[in-house]
């Protein structure tokens, strides 16, 4: 099984509707995050946690919430989904100390119509 | 600000050509740096990382990074490529600010001609 898991993989979905994207993970970290990837921009940060009690926005947190369910689970939604939230978002852990690297999830293809 | 600039978007070299891809960061102490590959449909792959000592960092898959303190850069170099290379390359930079969080470059897609 995969460390980092997203649901969906792929989703389409119409403009206003809400919709939530999961993710879980089998790493015991602490540290979890969210990105999204849009061609010619790399990956923007959305929303981070550091606990179920820590969470921190990003660089472009406007449109999105989040919610740190346990440790091992870190939820995005798009409260109502705009054309222009179409993109590729990644989750991913974190460790520290040494063992500070995102480790990510295999992405949610999210297209907005 | 913290930021990390990878000044080429593509480059293409020939298979078993040597390769460099270029990272430039701005932070204020010494970075965690990093590098993470993206081949198509899938996920990023952390391919090596610094965080201090030895500033001729190995990592996987033949690569290899060189942490310049005076040019803030962290270029990734191969000395061979070969055709499963390509893919896409992010230069990040773990950083402090408020909390801690992965800063990335906006990548460089790697070609690699037969």
């Amino acid at each position: 099984d995969a460390d980092v898991t997203q649901t969906p993989r792929n989703r389409i979905t119409k403009t206003g509707k809400r919709i939530m994207l999961e993710c879980s993970q089998t790493k015991g970290h602490d540290r979890m995050y969210w990105y999204r990837q849009d061609p010619g921009l790399g990956l923007r940060l959305i929303y981070y946690s550091f606990d179920v009690k820590d969470i921190n926005k990003g660089e472009i947190s406007d449109g999105y919430s989040v919610s740190r369910q346990a440790q091992a689970k870190f939820s995005l939604s798009l409260e109502s989904a705009i054309p222009n939230q179409t993109a590729l978002y990644f989750c991913a852990t974190s460790g520290t100390g040494w063992s500070t690297e995102a480790f990510f999830g295999q992405g949610t293809r999210l297209t907005v119509v | 600000a913290q930021s990390v600039t990878q000044p080429d978007i593509h480059i293409t070299v020939s298979e078993g050509a040597s390769l460099e891809l270029r990272c430039n960061y701005s932070y204020g102490a010494t970075p965690y740096l990093f590098w993470y590959v993206q081949s198509p449909g899938q996920g990023l792959q952390l391919l090596l990382k610094y965080f201090s000592g030895d500033t001729l960092v190995q990592g996987i898959k033949g690569f290899e990074a060189e942490f310049k303190r005076s040019q803030s850069s962290f270029n990734l170099r191969k000395p061979s490529v070969h055709w499963s290379d390509a893919a896409e390359y992010f230069c990040a930079v773990g950083a402090e600010g408020q909390g801690f969080s992965f800063i990335f470059g906006k990548g460089t897609r790697l070609l690699v001609k037969p």
